[in-house]
């Protein structure tokens, strides 16, 4: 596609329950990053794929949060037992290569809301 | 640990003004810098980079500046318009970190007519 798209747009959940965020990447890009936004702040690491590796999960915040991406294209962050805090913005980006110089392109982000 | 921060949060010009945003880095290791702008409601969007062999690169409107002695990064708009009006953030990937872009807090530009 033209460019990284995500889905859904906003999510309303309640606390305890699971979610799904997906990612579709730019076509042909090999990398995939998470990143996630707090009100007013800047962008937090989370994970990041290259094909469907991921050589750096470091950033996931807890055991509750996992990440898959499937022949190299579309990547799922899934939330269990979501809880108030993890209310957020969740971005997804992709990039040719994952090395330096690889330019990240972003998509709109997925608003996560745990009432 | 290594962060990335911005020394002014906000910073308001007026249209037609040039406009400087400023970054400063601690990680000596980090060899690739980008600016990202982020309009409301949107993801951020690529605006220039610059790799640490170099000191000053130039796009349409924007200049980045890398001083690597003091660790200082630079974002200058030329001719600011009431459409850069945005969250600018700057970016920082390299050493051990390759895929992991560590993000600047970010700087509130306000363009006024």
């Amino acid at each position: 596609g033209a460019g990284v798209s995500q889905s859904p747009s906003n999510k309303v959940t309640e606390k305890g329950k699971d979610v799904e965020l997906r990612c579709d990447p730019i076509s042909g890009h090999t990398a995939l990053y998470w990143y996630r936004q707090s009100l007013g702040q800047g962008l937090e690491f989370l994970i990041y794929f290259q094909g469907n590796s991921a050589p750096d999960k470091s950033g996931l915040p807890s055991d509750r949060f996992s990440a898959e991406r499937t022949g190299g294209s579309v990547s799922t962050l899934t939330i269990q037992r979501t809880q108030q805090e993890d209310s957020a913005v969740y971005l997804c980006a992709s990039s040719q290569y994952a090395l330096a110089g690889g330019t990240q392109y972003f998509g709109p982000g997925t608003r996560l809301t745990v009432l | 640990g290594e962060s990335v921060g911005l020394h002014l949060p906000t910073l308001s010009v007026q249209e037609g003004d040039n406009s400087i945003i400023n970054c400063a880095y601690s990680n000596s290791a980090s060899d690739y810098f980008i600016w990202y702008k982020q309009e409301s409601g949107k993801g951020p969007q690529f605006i220039i980079d610059i790799r640490s062999n170099m000191d000053k690169r130039q796009g349409q409107r924007v200049t980045v500046l890398l001083n690597k002695t003091v660790k200082h990064l630079s974002l200058q708009i030329a001719a600011t318009q009431p459409g850069d009006s945005a969250v600018y953030f700057c970016a920082e990937l390299g050493g051990t970190s390759y895929g992991k872009l560590t993000f600047g807090q970010g700087t509130i530009l306000t363009v006024h007519p």
